[in-house]
């Protein structure tokens, strides 16, 4: 079956300070990736996807790359802030298209952004 | 607002008293699932639905229940809660033929079965 793996923290770092957070799959086929961040106390919300290999997905300065040879969607900032701090989760579907009917998270992992 | 709404946010009861959740989604999707979130174990599928009348058991449908008789209410029935179904829940929505992949989710309902 489809899983996606991710280091689940907590990920401590400065303000300003560059961000990865590590995320690999495994699927048949070529699934959609994404990236959903939960702020405190809230639900999950969308942050960027990619629906093919070598796709970037960006948003909020954040970025992803879909690498299908490393089977890796790798989260980076470049400099992040204090509101950043939150939970992301990794996920893929399998789905054409990507629909989010088969959607496979990650167990999440926790920054934590200091000032 | 483009929303989806849990009721009760917070809730507290006891063994084998039948609770319901809520769940209702002002955008006219036609998918909606319940997940939980439990620590170390991240986000698990309880039920879904791809429309009026059609729900499908997710990964750990064990002791749950789920309705869909409108396309923008389902409701999570818990018949006889017992202590591990202690957990954070989230209702979630999504356009399911544009599979853009985005699913809305609601701000969760949290929990605790003494």
């Amino acid at each position: 079956g489809n899983s996606v793996t991710q280091m689940e923290g907590p990920v401590t770092l400065s303000e300003e300070a560059f961000l990865t957070i590590n995320c690999t799959y495994t699927a048949t086929g070529y699934p959609s990736l994404f990236w959903y961040v939960q702020y405190p106390g809230e639900g999950l919300q969308l942050l960027l996807k990619a629906t093919k290999a070598d796709d970037k997905g960006s948003n909020k300065g954040f970025e992803a790359t879909y690498r299908k040879e490393t089977t890796s969607f790798h989260l980076e900032k470049g400099s992040v802030q204090v509101s950043d701090s939150a939970v992301y989760f990794c996920a893929l579907s399998d789905r054409p298209g990507g629909g989010a009917d088969g959607l496979t998270f990650g167990k999440g992992t926790h920054l934590i952004i200091q000032p | 607002e483009a929303q989806v709404t849990q009721n009760p946010r917070y809730l507290i009861t006891v063994t084998g008293k039948k609770l319901t959740v809520t769940c209702s989604q002002n955008m006219n999707h036609e998918y909606m699932s319940w997940y939980r979130q439990d620590p170390g174990l991240g986000l698990r599928q309880i039920y879904y639905s791809m429309n009026v009348e059609v729900t499908d058991k997710g990964d750990v449908p064990e002791g749950y229940k789920v309705s869909r008789k409108e396309k923008r209410n389902f409701p999570l029935i818990l018949e006889s809660p017992s202590p591990n179904q202690t957990s954070l829940y989230f209702c979630a929505s999504s356009l399911y033929r544009v599979n853009t992949g985005e699913l809305f989710f609601g701000e969760g309902s949290r929990l605790t079965v003494l």
